[in-house]
């Protein structure tokens, strides 16, 4: 069980084109979903918290209207990355976080890669 | 702020060894700490976790952690190492008011047949 599964795992774009990165939790319902970014030999860094029904919440330093979280249901997040520049290549994690609360640890998605040329 | 100091970027152990990766945090109030692994391109994959109780937690894989509240560690250990142990090893902690988790730098843990 608990299983997190984003699609695509990797993607490649060119420059000022936008992509989008789906997260699913296949076998439970996730009040909360988090966007994870991950540089190469660095470690993750939470961008965005989302709760179904409403608006993500952003870490300082994040640009919203650059990556647009929607979480539009309880197994669904997208993260869209708007107008992407090669800097925004990275690789971007989601988790996913139960109905039972606060003590249910995150579970992970396998990632997606993204390159912008 | 709450921070996680992993010390070692990499950690190197014969098969068969015992292994420790080290994991030390400043949280304000009682923590939740976690261990995970990430193998290459993969996302994170939960070993651990301590909530409250007992100070040795064990996980998956054979992996076990020791909560030392005294010296605000939470290192990482296993008896016997396996080649295919070799990763990158994240220890995270939350605050228990609230759902964010802060993750230390990562260690990466090669493991020699």
């Amino acid at each position: 069980g608990a299983v997190v599964s984003q699609h695509p795992s990797w993607v490649i774009c060119k420059s000022g084109t936008s992509v989008k990165i789906e997260c699913r939790s296949l076998d439970f319902q996730a009040t909360t979903m988090f966007w994870y970014r991950q540089f190469p030999k660095q470690s993750l860094m939470l961008m965005a918290t989302s709760n179904e029904g409403s608006k993500a919440t952003y870490e300082q330093g994040v640009e919203k209207d650059k990556f647009l979280i929607n979480h539009a249901s309880l197994t669904l997040s997208t993260l869209t990355v708007t107008s992407a520049h090669p800097e925004d290549s990275s690789f971007y994690i989601c988790s996913a976080r139960g109905l039972r609360g606060w003590n249910n640890e995150q579970f992970f998605g396998p990632g997606t890669r993204l390159t912008v040329l | 702020a709450q921070s996680v100091a992993q010390p070692e970027d990499q950690v190197n152990v014969a098969e068969g060894n015992p292994l420790t990766v080290k994991c030390t945090y400043s949280v304000s109030g009682n923590p939740y700490l976690f261990w995970y692994v990430q193998y290459p391109n993969r996302g994170l994959q939960f070993l651990l976790k301590y909530i409250t109780g007992d100070n040795l937690v064990k996980g998956s894989y054979g992996f076990e952690a020791e909560f030392n509240k005294s010296q605000t560690s939470f290192h990482l250990k296993k008896p016997s190492a396996l080649v295919s142990d070799s990763a990158l090893y994240f220890c995270a902690v939350r605050g228990r008011d609230t759902d964010k988790l802060i993750f230390g730098t990562g260690t990466r843990l090669q493991v020699f047949p």
